[in-house]
């Protein structure tokens, strides 16, 4: 099955510096890998997503990137904010299917 | 406003035990989903259901069990409740391919 590797785990920068957390995936028939932010105590959600036939997609100060030959794709926070301070997970489909697999999640701490 | 509900929101039971957690979504989507969240772990695939009457187990379902009689809700039972499953478990649905709107999540202790 799929498996999706996320690096690092914990990820401490200074407000305004840019945050990369980066994931790999196994399984070459994934199709669709968002990425999702949990505040303490809240349920995840969806902060952006890209879709294999897409190499990059950008959202204001968060842009994701996807390498299908390498099998990773990678979220890039520019210009922190102390607001995201949070849980961020990245995940893949598993093959064609429409279930996800999930990253163990990486911690960013952004110091005012 | 559509939306996807959890109960209860926190529950304290005993070792052997059945528990019942509720989901339902108002989003009249297809697929439906049960994840543990653990330290550590990350989110895991407990078990999931593309439409009524489908239910399909996922890498860590080992212990639990589903039912999808309708489109709206997908309860996750603990036969037997043990002290691993203590966790956060949330409940989630999608469309299709795309964007897996969560709950908020059910905490449950097993003392």
């Amino acid at each position: 099955g799929e498996n999706v590797e996320q690096h690092p785990s914990t990820l401490s920068v200074q407000e305004g510096d840019s945050a990369v957390i980066k994931c790999t995936y196994s399984d070459s028939a994934s199709n669709y890998f968002p990425w999702y932010k949990q505040e303490l105590g809240k349920r995840p959600q969806l902060i952006i997503d890209i879709r294999s036939n897409v190499g990059e997609k950008k959202d204001q100060r968060i842009a994701v990137t996807l390498n299908k030959t390498a099998k990773h794709f990678s979220l890039h926070i520019t210009e922190t904010q102390p607001e995201d301070s949070a849980v961020y997970f990245c995940a893949a489909t598993q093959g064609g299917s429409e279930k996800l697999v999930f990253g163990k999640g990486t911690k960013l701490t952004v110091n005012p | 406003d559509a939306e996807i509900t959890q109960s209860p929101r926190h529950k304290i039971t005993e070792t052997g035990r059945q528990v019942t957690l509720a989901c339902h979504q108002t989003w009249n989507h297809n697929n439906m989903f049960w994840y543990r969240q653990d330290l550590g772990h990350g989110l895991r695939l407990i078990h999931y259901s593309y439409g009524v009457q489908d239910t399909n187990k996922g890498e860590v379902s080992d212990g639990y069990s589903v039912s999808r009689s309708n489109t709206e809700d997908l309860p996750l039972t603990l036969e037997s409740a043990a002290s691993s499953q203590t966790s956060v478990y949330f409940c989630a649905s999608s469309g299709g391919v795309g964007e897996l709107f969560f709950g908020e999540g059910s905490r449950l202790t097993v003392l």
